[in-house]
């Protein structure tokens, strides 16, 4: 059974707003968890979006941005385009050494 | 410009070993701070983290196959290697290697991946 969790599917309007998260099956996730994101299209290898909660990766449009929300960390994505329509996977430290992935998350803009 | 290239046998019988190298193509893979990793992605599922090794050649694996792997690195051939016993068709994904800038930071470089079929 999965540790990190995510939602399977999310929606948004272009130019719209929109929040994926991530979190722990049991807790909550904290800057210890130095959480990353990425960006995956079919085929494709992921790209870095985020790390370290909310630190942009290189290249990455401030439209994108990070948090820890509540339990959970958190990637908001503004004004969002056609071409964000992809997997949205985050990664968390979990400690000793160990990082695990979430499911990852379809965005579908429409 | 790519910095890291996999290549792996593609189909591999049940039970038996898998072998994957990434190629470092472009700097010394013993050189700065950086963890060597790989990750897979069975069809239409998650990607999984599998374990990295450090330039200092300590390594540290997914508890969950820990038992069936190992990675180790060559500096000499400047590559890295993943090895994973006693596969089953569960072990079937593309494998990426992936450079972890370590202290919490992002993987900003990744292969474009090998698809791995093991066969019954």
């Amino acid at each position: 059974q999965a540790v990190v969790t995510q939602e399977p599917s999310v929606s948004v309007s272009p130019g719209g707003t929109v929040t994926l998260t991530c979190g722990l099956r049991s807790g909550s996730v904290s800057p210890n968890n130095y959480a990353s994101w990425y960006q995956q299209t079919p085929g494709q290898a992921p790209r870095a979006l985020m790390y370290n909660t909310k630190t942009r990766s290189s290249g990455v449009p401030d439209r994108f941005s990070g948090s820890i929300s509540g339990n959970t960390a958190a990637l908001t994505i503004t004004r969002a385009q056609a071409d964000d329509e992809c997997v949205y996977s985050c990664l968390l430290y979990l400690g000793n050494g160990i990082w695990e992935f979430g499911g990852g998350t379809t965005l579908t803009v429409l | 410009q790519e910095l890291l290239q996999e290549s792996g046998p593609g189909l591999v019988k049940s039970s038996q070993t898998l072998s994957l190298s990434c190629r470092v193509l472009s700097g010394s893979i013993s050189s700065g701070a950086y963890y060597w990793t790989w990750v897979r992605q069975p069809a239409g599922k998650g990607l999984e983290w599998i374990g990295r090794i450090f330039t200092n050649g300590k390594t540290y694996y997914n508890p969950s196959l820990k038992t069936r792997i190992a990675i180790s690195m060559d500096t000499s051939r400047n590559h890295f290697t993943l090895n994973m016993t006693s596969v089953t068709t569960a072990d079937s994904a593309v494998y990426f290697c992936a450079r972890d800038r370590g202290a919490g930071l992002d993987f900003d470089h990744w292969g474009l991946g090998t698809l791995v079929t093991v066969s019954s």
